[in-house]
């Protein structure tokens, strides 16, 4: 999940296991989630979105969980691979009043063979 | 497919030096934004304009400006460029602010100032 400081939270595991990565947003009136994947020296990529009028949605190996009521998202990865390595960032659309993304630290994602 | 190009793709520059970062996207997205990634910290947006012709301010704009040069264009300029600016900066566009669509982002200048 999200920690203050310098250093990325890390989630390490074994190819094959499921990940799940989590967040905590900051507002309340937030109504659109966002999950991107950025790879070393790479911009973010966006691999799932979810609104607020839901408590989960799923794609391909992906599923993402909001719950409302503490503020928290996670994500899901489904029988992690080598190419799942990856930094992870959630993303609110909400910013000092205007439907603004604002990012999350970001979780490290290290999947071993 | 292109989607969101910057250039340049690396910089540096001595203190007090001026640049300009470009970037361009051909997916006839309505906002566009410019972000900074420094180490261990998440994204910080700097500015951003909702639609062509309008521009606002982010969560760190202090050092930097804005140009929406038409719906394709938007540059970031640094007017007198600080070591506090070393960062990877990253451009976004997204359908519109409205919308509630993923932002696109292209693959970052990477600053480093001395």
């Amino acid at each position: 999940g999200e920690s203050v400081g310098l250093h990325l939270p890390t989630l390490s595991v074994q190819e094959g296991d499921n990940s799940i990565i989590n967040c905590a947003y900051s507002n309340s009136a937030s109504d659109y989630f966002i999950w991107y994947k950025q790879e070393s020296g790479k911009g973010p990529q966006f691999i799932i979105d979810i609104r607020s009028n839901m408590d989960k949605r799923q794609g391909q190996r992906v599923t993402v969980l909001l719950n409302k009521t503490v503020k928290h998202l996670s994500l899901q990865i489904a029988a992690t691979q080598p190419g799942d390595s990856a930094v992870y960032f959630c993303a609110e659309n909400y910013l000092g009043g205007s439907y603004i993304p604002t990012f999350g630290r970001g979780t490290s994602l290290i999947v071993h063979p | 497919n292109a989607g969101v190009t910057q250039t340049p793709k690396f910089q540096v520059l001595k203190t007090g030096q001026s640049m300009t970062l470009q970037c361009a996207q051909d997916m006839n997205h309505n906002s566009m934004y410019w972000y900074r990634q420094d180490p261990g910290m998440g994204l910080r947006l700097i500015y951003y304009s909702a639609s062509e012709g309008t521009t606002d301010k982010g969560e760190v704009p202090n050092g930097y400006n804005v140009s929406r040069l038409n719906k394709r264009e938007f540059s970031l300029r640094l007017e007198s460029a600080a070591p506090s600016q070393t960062s990877v900066y990253f451009c976004a566009s997204s359908a519109g602010e409205a919308t509630n669509s993923p932002l696109h982002f292209g693959n970052g200048t990477r600053l480093t100032v001395t």
